[in-house]
Formats: structure tokens, sequence, C-alpha cells
């Protein structure tokens, strides 16, 4: 039962254009969500989060909009970079309890020089 | 100086064969964290322990058995290995265990069963 979802296995963008990387949830109790970043051989390292009681947060060059409505969130990467190429997860946390994080199955973005 | 190290960081083994991973934060975080990355790529989480306790086990097989000498520490040991043991595994840490700030993972192990 796939509670966070990344329908896109992969994205291609030219360096300078903007990324957009979309997640959608199931379920209604999670409170927390956080992108991660991850690099081949390498564990997924922490980027950006946003609480359910935020629509939008936003750090440097990225920035993570939260529509709950619509169970559904973006993390959009202005300019991208080709050092942004690597998978992005999506995760979510459940507000009740030590649950740990749920994660969905990555993006795979490459910025194109 | 690495955060979360993992050892090793390749693992091939035949079945039938029992093996550990080994796990270390230098983070002083309290909550550990065993997580699976399979073929079909989700992280699925197997396991979290909160200074030296479980709290988390999800559905594993019992042939999983993670041990924790300390809050430092969350090994994983697996019996009689399947090919379908075959995956990436990673270890995690945080502070607290709802992680709002984020876990900080290792450089997983990559386990071939053959």
């Amino acid at each position: 039962d796939q509670q966070v979802k990344q329908n896109s296995p992969s994205l291609s963008v030219q360096e300078g254009r903007i990324s957009i990387l979309n997640c959608d949830y199931t379920n209604s109790m999670f409170d927390y969500f956080l992108w991660y970043k991850k690099y081949p051989a390498e564990g997924p390292t922490f980027l950006i989060s946003i609480s359910s009681i935020k629509d939008k947060n936003e750090d440097g060059r990225f920035t993570v909009f939260l529509n709950k409505s619509a169970k559904h969130l973006s993390l959009h990467i202005v300019p991208s970079q080709p050092g942004d190429s690597a998978v992005y997860f999506c995760a979510a946390r459940l507000w009740t309890g030590n649950t740990p994080l749920v994660f969905g199955k990555g993006t795979r973005l490459s910025v194109i020089a | 100086d690495t955060a979360v190290s993992q050892t090793p960081k390749y693992l091939v083994t035949q079945m039938g064969n029992d093996k550990s991973i080994k796990c270390e934060q230098n983070l002083g975080h309290d909550t550990m964290y065993w997580y699976k990355q399979d073929s079909k790529k989700f992280l699925k989480i197997m396991f979290s322990y909160n200074n030296k306790e479980l709290i988390i086990n999800e559905t594993v097989p019992n042939r999983f058995s993670p041990k924790s000498p300390d809050k430092a520490h969350l090994n994983l040991h697996i019996n009689s290995l399947e090919l379908g043991d075959s995956a990436v595994y990673f270890c995690a840490s945080s502070q607290g265990g709802r992680g709002s700030e984020g876990y900080t993972f290792g450089s997983g192990t990559r386990l071939t069963v053959v």
C-alpha cells in the first residue's frame, strides 16, 4: 500500500530552467513532509521540509509547496544546475507516535547542461 | 568524519549463509533505523530503535535480527539468506523518534545473494 507516491520515475530539465518534482500522498494523518536527495552509491540526504500547517517553505533555490486539500506536494528547483542531478525522495511522517518516515520510490532528475 | 557509517559497503554471499551489517553513528542521536531499498526502489522501514530499545518492527522475516549494543550502534544480522534478500540496506539515525529534523543516512550496503 503506497501511502506516498511519486508517479514520475524520471525528469529531464535544461540547466537554468525550473525543475518541478511532484509527490502525492493518501494518508491525511501525515503532518510533516520532507524531501531527500540521493546521489549514486550514497545515502539519501535531507534537503527541505514542510509542516502541514504551512503551504510553502523556501530555502535558497529550493521551494516546497503543500496543497493539503489535494494531498499533493511539489519541490521546485530554480535555477536547475547539473549538480542537482540525483534521485529525489518524498517522505512523510504521521502526526502521532514514533512512526518512522514513509518514503516514495523517488524521481530521477537529470539536469542537462 | 562520517556521521553514519555502514560496513560493509558491498556484500556478495551464497544462499543459506548468515551475514551481518554494522552501523555506527557519531551524531549523538537517540534513534536509529534500518531501511531496505528493493528492486522497486521503495525505501521501506524494517526496524527502529530508540535508546537501544526496539520501537518499530515492521513485517520482516524473523531471519532478520537487529542488535543495538548501545545507542550509537545498530547492527543487522540476517540468517539463512535468500535470493529475495538482495537489496540495498540503509541505516539512519535521528534525534527523537519523529525525525522532524530529518534522518541522517549511511551510504548503504548493497547485498547480493547468489
